[in-house]
């Protein structure tokens, strides 16, 4: 399995525009989260699905993110407008049944906003 | 908050010594897990311990859980430079959502 894959891996935009983060979990695990990373508050949940249902979307930060899920393979984080406070590290992970199961981290997206 | 909090923030070791890393959190948990992130990675697991659990080991790494304490230790023994890693604790207390902490950056020197 190619483990979980997250595009871009890097993105510049600039303030004011739309950003769309992909996520591509492992094959068979009903769970996917979203996490943002940055020195200043650590790792954020943003959202957790399953079974391509959103269960806890407390960590979205502002109605300017957005998460979908529309199938078991594929999930998307849209920020818009994009603001330079948004500059971190977008983490997807998912897991096999739960978020107290073992979670297995993509690679991440750094997004830069300036 | 569930969310546990590692100690200390950043470690220093020459290769060949043990490191140790502490995590204390605030409530009741069932299960603690501990995670790696090399630098520009994502988040990789090293150990689940349960909340019955006191001890468990997996290779070099040695994990106890004191649920009277409310804190949790990972032990890595004979330290190599590809250790060198940010180690994450991350709490689960019933809610399915594991809580991670802010990490320990580990340097060990070759």
């Amino acid at each position: 399995d190619a483990g979980v894959i997250q595009s871009p891996r890097h993105e510049v935009t600039e303030m004011g525009q739309e950003v769309t983060l992909r996520c591509k979990p492992i094959s068979g695990h009903n769970s996917l989260f979203w996490y943002r990373q940055t020195m200043m508050r650590g790792l954020e949940l943003l959202i957790y699905f399953n079974n391509n249902v959103p269960i806890d979307d407390s960590g979205m930060p502002e109605d300017r993110f957005s998460a979908k899920m529309p199938n078991a393979s594929f999930s998307t984080l849209k920020i818009q407008p994009s603001e330079p406070r948004d500059s971190a590290v977008y983490f997807c992970a998912s897991s096999l049944t739960g978020g107290a199961d073992t979670q297995y981290f993509g690679p991440g997206t750094r997004l830069t906003v300036l | 908050s569930q969310q546990g909090e590692e100690d200390p923030q950043a470690l220093s070791i020459q290769e060949g010594e043990n490191a140790t890393m502490n995590c204390s959190y605030k409530t009741s948990i069932n299960n603690l897990q501990w995670y790696r992130q090399n630098s520009g990675r994502g988040l990789v697991h090293l150990i689940l311990i349960r909340s019955n659990e006191r001890e468990k080991h997996s290779g070099r790494l040695r994990v106890t859980l004191d649920t009277s304490k409310k804190s949790s230790s990972l032990l890595i023994t004979a330290s190599r430079a590809a250790d060198t890693a940010s180690y994450f604790c991350a709490t689960e207390g019933g809610s399915y959502i594991p809580t991670f902490g802010r990490g320990t950056s580990l340097i060990v020197h070759p």
